[in-house]
């Protein structure tokens, strides 16, 4: 148990429509990001939000969108959802946003789009 | 942006050694070597990381040759628990501004232990 949280650990909806997944942190981390694992490209980094603020984006589509909120948990917004957003979406958290620091990853929300 | 290079699969026989190496022949000074794995769809896993000496914690060991080209992760005795995809990952391969060094993995070692 990493002790990041994620929920929920499964979510079927259909095309079209707008989910929200939700992350608590390790307690004491201040960083949270966002990753999405698809069959077909491997673990992808999304965003990064260090106590609050946003930090990096990476391979994040427009119509997802992320906010870490001042108790830092954060939440991954995706919407329009397409049959291409089906993937395993991971949340990782640590205290630092400088190296060396581990990251800490929870067990996931897998995403169906029906 | 530094990149690694590791075998896409490796055997290795309950109880023994297991011996996972990683080319990185364009690593900076600055950069570290760190080692994930993920077992089946659960959420990588930190194992170890290092600069230039080598590591040892409760989980593995980690190499790093001299001039620092490549590295070897060693599970000392391997179970069938350790059968997992293992991701070298060369750290601050991009940096994005103030205080964000990003993971990017690869596709790994897919480790096999045998009973």
């Amino acid at each position: 148990d990493s002790g990041v949280t994620q929920t929920p650990k499964h979510l079927i909806t259909a095309t079209g429509q707008r989910v929200t997944l939700r992350c608590s942190p390790r307690s004491g981390d201040l960083s949270v990001y966002w990753y999405q694992q698809s069959l077909d490209q491997g673990l992808q980094f999304l965003i990064q939000y260090y106590n609050g603020e946003e930090r990096a984006k990476g391979n994040i589509l427009e119509r997802f969108s992320a906010q870490q909120f001042p108790d830092l948990h954060s939440e991954l917004n995706l919407s329009s959802l397409e049959l291409g957003d089906s993937a395993l979406y991971f949340c990782a958290s640590s205290k630092r946003d400088t190296p060396p620091y581990e990251q800490y990853f929870g067990p996931g929300t897998r995403l169906t789009v029906t | 942006d530094a990149k690694t290079t590791q075998p896409p699969s490796m055997d290795c026989a309950e109880g023994r050694a297991a011996n996972l190496p990683c080319n990185h022949s364009t690593i900076s000074g600055n950069e570290y070597v760190y080692w994930y794995r993920q077992i089946h769809s659960q959420g990588p896993q930190y194992i170890i990381h290092g600069l230039k000496n080598n590591e040892t914690n409760e989980m593995a060991s980690l190499i790093i040759t001299e001039d620092r080209k490549s590295s070897t992760l060693i599970l000392p005795h391997a179970t069938l628990r350790d059968t997992a995809v293992y991701y070298c990952i060369v750290y601050a391969v991009q940096y994005s501004g103030a205080g964000s060094y990003q993971l990017t993995f690869g596709k790994g070692t897919k480790l096999s232990v045998i009973p």
